[in-house]
This record gives C-alpha cells, sequence and structure tokens, in this order.
C-alpha cells in the first residue's frame, strides 16, 4: 500500500524566506510523485510532478521539489517566499499514471509581511 | 474549455435525505475521480472510473454510489445522508494521452462541493 506523510501541518516563513514543505512516501513500486496546492475554498491546482524522468522537477510560481529514492523523499521548496504562497499543500503519490492519488493530510503554509 | 465543474457549491441536508452531486468535465478524459476532504485529514478516495460504465470503489465508498453512463459526467449519489458525510467533496479528471508532459497523468479539480449534513 501507498502512503505519505507530510511533516507539519502548519509552516510560518517571513516574506523572503526559502520555503521548505516537508513530504515522505511509501511506495512498494516506483512511484508518481505530486505537489498540489490550495488556496482558501478553491479546488486543487497541480505544482509539479515526479514520473520517473529528472529527479529534480520545476513546477509552477517558482516551487521546485527534489525526488530522493534513498530517503524516500519529495520535499518542495521554494528560495523566496511570496505573500501570495499563503495556502495549503498536499503531497500525493500513485502507483503510475492515471491511478487514484493517495494524499498527505496538507500543510498550511503562513508567510508573514 | 470550462474543466471540471461541480454543482451544487453548498448544500444542508438533513440526517436520512438523499442527494446527487453533479461533476461534468469537457476535456475528453476517461479517467474521473470523487475525493472527500475533511479538517487535517487530506483528501480520501470515495469512487474513480475509468470509462463509461466502468466504477470501482475507493478507500471510503461506505453511504455512496456511483454511475458514469457518458464520458463526461460522474454523479455521486448519496442515499441516507449521515452526519459523518459533512464534508467537502472534489471530483477530478485525468487523461493519459496527450502531446503535454504536463497534462499527462495530471489529475484536474473541480471547486468543490461543500455539504453539511444537521
Amino acid at each position: 500500500a501507498q502512503s505519505v506523510t507530510q511533516l507539519g501541518s502548519h509552516v510560518s516563513v517571513s516574506e523572503g524566506a526559502l520555503v521548505l514543505l516537508r513530504c515522505n512516501y511509501s511506495s512498494s513500486v516506483p512511484p508518481y510523485l505530486f505537489w498540489y496546492v490550495q488556496y482558501p475554498n478553491q479546488g486543487l491546482q497541480l505544482l509539479l510532478k515526479y514520473t520517473s524522468a529528472a529527479t529534480l522537477v520545476k513546477g509552477i510560481n517558482g516551487f521546485e521539489a527534489e525526488f530522493k529514492k534513498s530517503e524516500t523523499s519529495f520535499h518542495l521548496t521554494k528560495p523566496s517566499a511570496h505573500m501570495s504562497d499563503a495556502a495549503e499543500y498536499f503531497c500525493a503519490v500513485s502507483k503510475e499514471g492515471n491511478t487514484p492519488l493517495v494524499f498527505g493530510k496538507g500543510t498550511r503554509l503562513s508567510v508573514i509581511a | 474549455n470550462a474543466g471540471v465543474t461541480q454543482t451544487p457549491k453548498f448544500r444542508i441536508l438533513k440526517i436520512g435525505q438523499s442527494m446527487t452531486l453533479q461533476c461534468a468535465q469537457d476535456m475528453n478524459h476517461n479517467y474521473m475521480y470523487w475525493y472527500r476532504q475533511d479538517p487535517g485529514m487530506g483528501l480520501k478516495l470515495i469512487y474513480y472510473s475509468v470509462g463509461a460504465g466502468i466504477t470501482d470503489k475507493g478507500e471510503v465508498p461506505n453511504g455512496y454510489n456511483v454511475s458514469r453512463s457518458t464520458t463526461e459526467d460522474f454523479p455521486l449519489r448519496l442515499e441516507l445522508a449521515a452526519p459523518s458525510q459533512t464534508s467537502v467533496y472534489f471530483c477530478a479528471s485525468s487523461y493519459p494521452f496527450t502531446d503535454s508532459p504536463w497534462q499527462a497523468d495530471t489529475q484536474y479539480f473541480g471547486p468543490g462541493t461543500r455539504l453539511t449534513v444537521l
């Protein structure tokens, strides 16, 4: 069975500081990994995904993530936080394309001016 | 394209009532999914479908039913509403075959339906 653990239900950073949101996964097969963002009262939007190509994945809005098989991790980073980055972020795993996603519990990111 | 649309946006039900949450997509996606989101719990899969006429249970199917008679529509039925079904429901769709690596295998989500059962 697949699972995702997101460390920290709430992360707070200052505007301009590094954003680091942690995600560890468990999967019996090479995984597909995703980061989604959810703004208040909206649906989920894809930030980036790993599907067995390059291990360093670049997404939208300046975010990137690195797939580390040895650490079973897929942490999300952004060099400089912006106020508009305040949202909830979900890490998700699937065993292959177009199979249902297994989500982590989410991390709420607050950005302080 | 409107993408994935869901109706209604909000609904309050009494215990024991029934309702259907509507989901439609205009992207010709063959895969569709229903998830529910509870505070602090992430999203959990209720049902999914790999094409018209084919559905399968997810992690939390009890109390729900689905049908998929067309590629575009994937309604979710609650037969006897219970307070435990108070949640936000998201529909999503995906498609494997596209020239865009970004679009392939990506699940596109609707705006959600917020359901309260009292």
